[in-house]
């Protein structure tokens, strides 16, 4: 079956590391996104792909990146990570064009001390 | 810019009892619906959408929304709750910006059914 998985599921960083988030979709979607959610905001857009090196900034990209280098994988890198960062991240992908669902990985939780 | 509102953050209710979750959003113009459900310590999925057609659309375990275009909502429903229905619940709105589809989501609602 397709799926859409994330790694690591917990990461526990310190502030000023470097760190990247997995994401790794097996449906053939050209779509791509990365969300970040937190009590009180619900999710909140920080990345975004529509294809193989198509990349473009949601509402909270700062100290966010992404590079989409194949169709099933968008990592997400925190360049020097800060405890506002702190957060659960979930990677979503979807069908090209209008009226698509998206389908969502089951989270990554980083902690940044 | 689309902006979607749950007006509730949280909502209590008894086994079997009816609940209404609601959801307005700013922009009418070629927008798709949608709901999402999470269950603890999991991803989003999906629980209904609306593309075009009968504004009433209907999910496999009894959920249902309807469109409202004049008012700018998509309330979902359920009759009668179940105990398996405790989740968090997230409206969202896709629309045309800059040539791409964006979905835009609400806050949530926790919805907490007591026994």
């Amino acid at each position: 079956d397709a799926e859409i998985t994330q790694s690591p599921r917990h990461k526990i960083t310190e502030t000023g590391r470097q760190v990247t988030l997995a994401c790794h979709q097996t449906w053939n979607h050209n779509n791509m996104f990365w969300y970040r959610q937190d009590l009180g905001h619900g999710l909140r857009l920080i990345h975004y792909s529509y294809g193989v090196q198509d990349t473009n900034k949601g509402e909270v990209s700062d100290g966010y990146s992404v590079s989409r280098s194949n169709t099933e994988d968008l990592p997400l890198t925190l360049e020097s990570a800060a405890s506002s960062q702190t957060s659960v991240y979930f990677c979503a992908s979807s069908e090209s064009g209008k009226g698509y669902e998206q389908y969502f990985g089951p989270g990554t939780r980083l902690t940044v001390t | 810019a689309q902006s979607v509102t749950q007006l509730d953050s949280q909502v209590p209710v008894f086994e079997e009892a009816p609940v209404e979750l609601r959801c307005n959003y700013s922009s009418s113009v070629s927008v798709y619906l949608f709901w999402y459900v999470q269950y603890p310590n999991q991803g989003l999925q999906l629980l209904l959408k609306y593309l075009s057609g009968s504004t009433l659309v209907e999910s496999i375990n009894g959920f249902e929304a309807e469109f409202n275009k004049s008012q700018t909502s998509f309330h979902l429903r359920k009759p009668s709750v179940h105990i398996s229905d405790t989740a968090e619940y997230f409206c969202a709105v896709s629309d045309l910006r800059g040539g791409s589809y964006i979905p835009t989501f609400g806050r949530g609602t926790s919805l907490i059914v007591h026994p």
